[in-house]
Formats: structure tokens, sequence, C-alpha cells
């Protein structure tokens, strides 16, 4: 029984580039989260998407950012023309409906480092 | 602004003792999560307190909630080692589609 897998562990990325994160939910979890975290800080929510469909993006930055959770597959954080400041941990979670009242699981993360 | 500030941002305590971590938070919730993460891993649930509920244990942990002072504490009894981690509070926010608020987090380190 897999829990939430994200890879890649760790990703190096220039200035400029484009960062791909890549997150599968728990089998039977239709709901996918993504959260920032930088050093010594708590996570920052940035998207909530149900297959398919974003339903809350309000944590997003506004340009070079971008989420999506195709119907087959896993889902996407797609970071355009990266910046030092993108430097963080990536965490995905996911969860069974997405009712409320649910407990997250959350895959080890990807550690993005823009040099 | 900052839904969840934990206190004390940092406890180093003996093997044995008890560590107790508060949580204070802002706007109505549904329910309060605490997390806990160890260096450089992902975050695992702890448990679930609900609005309705005032005190609620799992093993060696102990959660309170108090609505009226928009606060919570984790209680981890007879600490080991194994122990120390970061540990989180998260909100879930009345209207807030299950999507979480974390606090800034308790560092805990618990020494032999």
């Amino acid at each position: 029984n897999a829990g939430v897998m994200q890879n890649p562990r760790h990703l190096v990325r220039r200035r400029g580039q484009e960062a791909r994160l890549r997150c599968s939910p728990m089998k039977g979890h239709s709901h996918v989260y993504w959260y920032r975290q930088l050093p010594e800080e708590g996570l920052k929510f940035m998207v909530y998407l149900q297959k398919e469909n974003i339903i809350d993006e309000s944590g997003m930055p506004k340009e070079r950012f971008s989420a999506e959770f195709p119907k087959e597959g896993p889902s996407i954080l797609r970071i355009q023309q990266v910046v030092r400041g993108d430097s963080a941990a990536y965490f995905c979670a996911s969860s069974p409906a997405g009712t409320g009242g649910e407990k997250l699981f959350f895959g080890s993360g990807t550690q993005l480092s823009v040099l | 602004s900052q839904q969840g500030e934990e206190d004390p941002q940092a406890l180093s305590i003996q093997e044995g003792e008890n560590a107790t971590m508060n949580c204070s938070y802002k706007t109505s919730i549904n329910n309060l999560q605490w997390y806990r993460q160890n260096s450089g891993r992902g975050l695992v649930h702890l448990i679930l307190i609900r609005s309705n509920e005032r005190e609620k244990h799992s093993g060696r942990l102990r959660v309170t909630l108090d609505t009226s002072k928009k606060s919570s504490s984790l209680l981890i009894t007879a600490s080991r080692a194994a122990d120390t981690a970061s540990y989180f509070c998260a909100t879930d926010l009345t209207g807030g589609g299950n999507k979480l608020t974390f606090g800034t987090g308790t560092q805990l380190k618990v020494e032999l």
C-alpha cells in the first residue's frame, strides 16, 4: 500500500530553467494539495486539485507557477523560469474525498535548489 | 497573516519528561490537527480534534482545544529520543474546503 510518492527527491535547476515536480497520491485518493516550505518555516498552501480540476489556487504565485492533475498520471507542479527565491521544499499531500475534516497524507517532498 | 502560531519555537527536554506545545489561531475552525515532521521528511498526521471536542488522547499524546481562546495544546508524555522532531498544528478553517493552514512549528529535542 504505497503512500504519496513524490519525485524527484532533489532537483537542481539554474535560474531561468523550468522545474517539474511530480506527485502520485495514495491509491484511492482523488484530492491533491501542494505546499511549499522554506527553511525553518511552516508549510504554506499553494494549490488544491481534484482530478482534472483546480479547486483552490489561492496560494499560487500569479506568474510562472502552474499545477495540473490529469485524469491519468500524477499531479504536476510546474515552475517556469525559476529564480533563487523558488528554492524550497515542495510537499504534496492527498486525501480521499476532500469533504473537510480529513487528515492529509504527505509525500517526502522535493527539495528544489536554484543555482 | 499566520493562522497558527506555535509556542515555544524550540523546546529541549530530557528523556522521560513531558513536552507541551501550544498553538493559537485566529479564525473559526472545523477541526485542528497536529503533525510531526522529522528533519528532511514529509509530515505525518498525529491527531485530529474537532471544534466540538475539548480533549483527545492517542497513546502518549494528549490534545486539548479551547475554541473560546482559539488555542490548542499538544502534550507528549514520557518523551523518548525518537520523539525529536518538529511539530506543527494545522487548522481546517470553516468554509476552507479541507485546505489546511499550518503554523510555524515547535522544534522538540529530547536528549538522553
